[in-house]
């Protein structure tokens, strides 16, 4: 049974970095046709895609953060992580690692960690 | 990129009834692209339906899936009491995936 664990600072300063990490342990993180992704959701709101990363290291932003995010792949801890620059109050939320399967030409996350807030303020 | 929009925002009902949620997309989509989870306060998401019909392992079969093109279908044919949460459509073009924004089911 395959699980996800988010682990990072829960408060980062306006104007730093945030940096989470993704242990994945009951499976391979070297799967083919699996693609680890970051999701996160502002309280009170919608889910929202930040970026996904296929083993191989190949990676997949949403346009409109792509150029504060970086998502990189350490196969041999069995961990993915995130990192978004120059954070505001309007990057404070749950993020939620996840799983990406790909069928066919779909694609869905079927499984996801507990989720971690991570506040920005001074 | 691919816009999607759930309707209604929120869904009042009571236990044994039936629900009906919509996602619809701002272009046409292929299904196997249409995925919808569940999310209870304080909780992930949970995978429902993937490909627009198919449900994941462990859902229950008062769950279904349908639709194409543009506009998709969640039904829950019997209300338990368990499924009074909120619901995400997300759609995958290849490589982005999207999420709509939720459809809260409350009770009456």
């Amino acid at each position: 049974h395959l699980q996800l664990q988010e682990s990072g600072p829960g408060l980062v300063k306006p104007s730093e970095t945030l940096s989470l990490t993704c242990s994945v342990s009951g499976g391979s993180i070297s799967n083919t046709g699996d693609y680890w992704g970051w999701i996160r959701q502002p309280p009170g709101k919608g889910l929202e895609w930040i970026g996904s990363i296929y083993y191989l290291g190949t990676t997949y932003y949403k346009p409109s953060l792509q150029s504060r995010v970086t998502v990189s792949v350490d196969t041999s801890k069995s961990q993915f992580s995130l990192r978004l620059n120059s954070v505001t109050a309007a990057d404070t939320a749950v993020y939620y690692c996840a799983r990406g399967i790909r069928v066919s030409s779909g694609g869905h996350f079927d499984y996801w960690g507990q989720g971690t807030l991570v506040t920005v303020s001074s | 990129e691919i816009v999607l929009t759930q309707s209604p925002g929120t869904l009042s009902l009571s236990p044994g009834e039936r629900a009906t949620l919509s996602c619809r997309a701002s272009q046409t989509v292929t299904s196997s692209t249409l995925a919808w989870y569940q999310q209870k306060p304080g909780q992930a998401p949970r995978l429902l339906i993937y490909g627009a019909s198919t449900r994941a392992t462990g859902i229950p079969d008062r769950f279904s899936g349908s639709g194409s093109g543009t506009d998709f279908t969640l039904t829950i044919s019997r209300l338990e009491p368990e499924d009074f949460a909120v619901y995400y459509c997300q759609q995958f073009a290849s490589p982005s995936w999207t999420f709509g924004q939720g459809t809260k089911v409350e009770f009456k």
